[in-house]
């Protein structure tokens, strides 16, 4: 059974240029989660979606970023433009109301470098 | 406010070595879910254990154990004859109450275990 995928693994660009990450929640989980990890911050929540609706964006440091949901399998977190301070491991996670460990399911990440 | 503190930014260990790390939450709410996550050197992130506020009993899987104390506000997490393969940063983190079975998860900063042979 597939995880979480995200993608890119890695993305390496410069200042000023559109950044899309992509994230593939498990088949039937109806939440679905983006936090950022930085050595400074830690792990922050930065939006999170309940049947493709976002629920709760206060986490989004700014009006650069931008995150949708289309539908139950696909969602993008946006940033642009993009700045070095925006480099950071960008996780996506899934979760399903009806999992009785409450579990968060988390992809393997997208590595962000901002030039 | 909620707010989940681990102070130990890193811990040093040789092998077979029992091991605790320390985790403080802090919440306003009645019900509440604490967690522990694994993030090995790969990079993701791997769940442990949740618990749910009501329920303070000691909780051992395997070399885990988990020793929660709603007086102290605290959720230890101990590994007993730890392993070179236990090396990673582990994530304590606190639940806002989103849905029965679903949490909007609060971390702490991290403790790096280092396990040396």
């Amino acid at each position: 059974d597939a995880g979480v995928i995200q993608s890119p693994r890695h993305e390496v660009t410069e200042m000023g240029q559109e950044v899309t990450l992509r994230c593939k929640p498990i088949s039937g989980h109806d939440y679905l989660f983006w936090y950022r990890q930085t050595m400074m911050r830690g792990l922050e929540l930065l939006i999170y979606f309940n049947n493709n609706v976002p629920i709760d964006d206060s986490g989004m440091p700014e009006d650069r970023f931008s995150a949708k949901m289309p539908n139950a399998s696909f969602s993008t977190l946006k940033i642009q433009p993009s700045e070095p301070r925006d480099s950071a491991v960008y996780f996506c996670a899934s979760s399903f109301e009806g999992e009785a460990t409450g579990e968060l399911f988390f992809g393997e990440g997208s590595r962000l470098t901002v030039l | 406010a909620q707010k989940v503190t681990q102070a130990q930014t890193e811990i040093s260990v040789v092998e077979k070595e029992d091991v605790t790390l320390d985790c403080v939450y802090e919440t306003r709410d009645t019900t509440y879910y604490l967690f522990w996550y694994k993030q090995p050197p790969s990079g993701e992130l791997v769940f442990l254990i949740r618990r749910n506020s009501f329920d303070e009993q000691n909780e051992i899987s395997g070399r885990y154990s988990w020793n929660f104390q709603k007086s102290t506000s605290s959720f230890n997490f101990t590994i007993t004859a730890s392993q070179v393969v236990d090396s990673a940063v582990y994530f304590c983190a606190l639940s806002g109450h989103l849905s029965y079975n679903t949490d909007k998860l609060i971390f702490g900063t991290g403790t790096r275990l280092q396990v040396f042979p």
